[in-house]
């Protein structure tokens, strides 16, 4: 089955600097990656996700990029804002997701 | 975008006894939902997927006696805990999906077991 693995597990930036988190995958035949925003005891809420076909998506301070080949995604959030602290997930799959096991960013303002 | 309602959100029952989770897709049909178990500070375990009109597909390490599934309509998925004991305490969250493209989550359910 699909594996995902998440790096780095905590992440803790000063607010207007830029945050980076990685993931991999193994099933090469994935072809959806969302990312989801989880604030504590709330549901995951997507937050922008990209198709295989693509290789970068942008939404606003937003951004996501995909390598198929080496088949590694990563979030990218510039000008972070204290209310971009929350927990982050990467996952592979539409509906029967595999999730990665999430970053703790925390940004200090 | 789609909405998925959960209910109840929060749930405290005595050991031994049932606990029946619902998930409704309230403005789309969801031939398919997914149920998964979320422990504190850690990611999202599918468990099982359900199936509108056939039997639920569960995940390896899943007990499907444990954990009843029912997808009874295009709207309604539930999970049931049966015999409830404190290890089965946890975060419970079902999606659904539209059209092969994103997951729509409900707003979980947080069982306690005491």
């Amino acid at each position: 089955g699909e594996n995902v693995e998440q790096h780095p597990s905590t992440l803790s930036v000063q607010e207007g600097d830029s945050a980076v988190i990685k993931c991999t995958y193994s099933d090469s035949a994935s072809n959806y990656f969302p990312w989801y925003k989880q604030e504590l005891g709330k549901r995951p809420q997507l937050i922008i996700d990209i198709r295989s076909n693509v290789g970068e998506k942008k939404d606003q301070r937003i951004a996501v990029t995909l390598n198929k080949t080496a088949k590694h995604f990563s979030l990218h959030i510039t000008e972070t804002q204290p209310e971009d602290s929350a927990v982050y997930f990467c996952a592979a799959g539409a509906g029967k997701s595999t999730f990665g096991d999430g970053t703790t960013l925390t940004v200090k303002p | 975008g789609a909405v998925v309602s959960q209910h109840p959100s929060r749930v405290i029952c005595k050991s031994g006894t049932s606990v029946k989770i619902e998930c409704r897709s309230l403005d789309f049909q969801a031939t398919t939902m997914f149920w998964y178990r979320q422990f504190p500070k850690k990611s999202l375990m599918l468990m099982a997927t359900s199936n509108e009109g056939s039997k639920a597909t569960y995940e390896q390490g899943v007990e499907k006696d444990k954990f009843l599934i029912n997808h009874a309509s295009l709207t309604l998925s539930t999970l049931t805990v049966t015999s409830a004991h404190p290890e089965d305490s946890s975060f419970y969250i079902c999606s659904a999906e539209q059209g092969g493209t994103e997951a729509f989550f409900g707003q979980g359910t947080r069982l306690t077991v005491v």
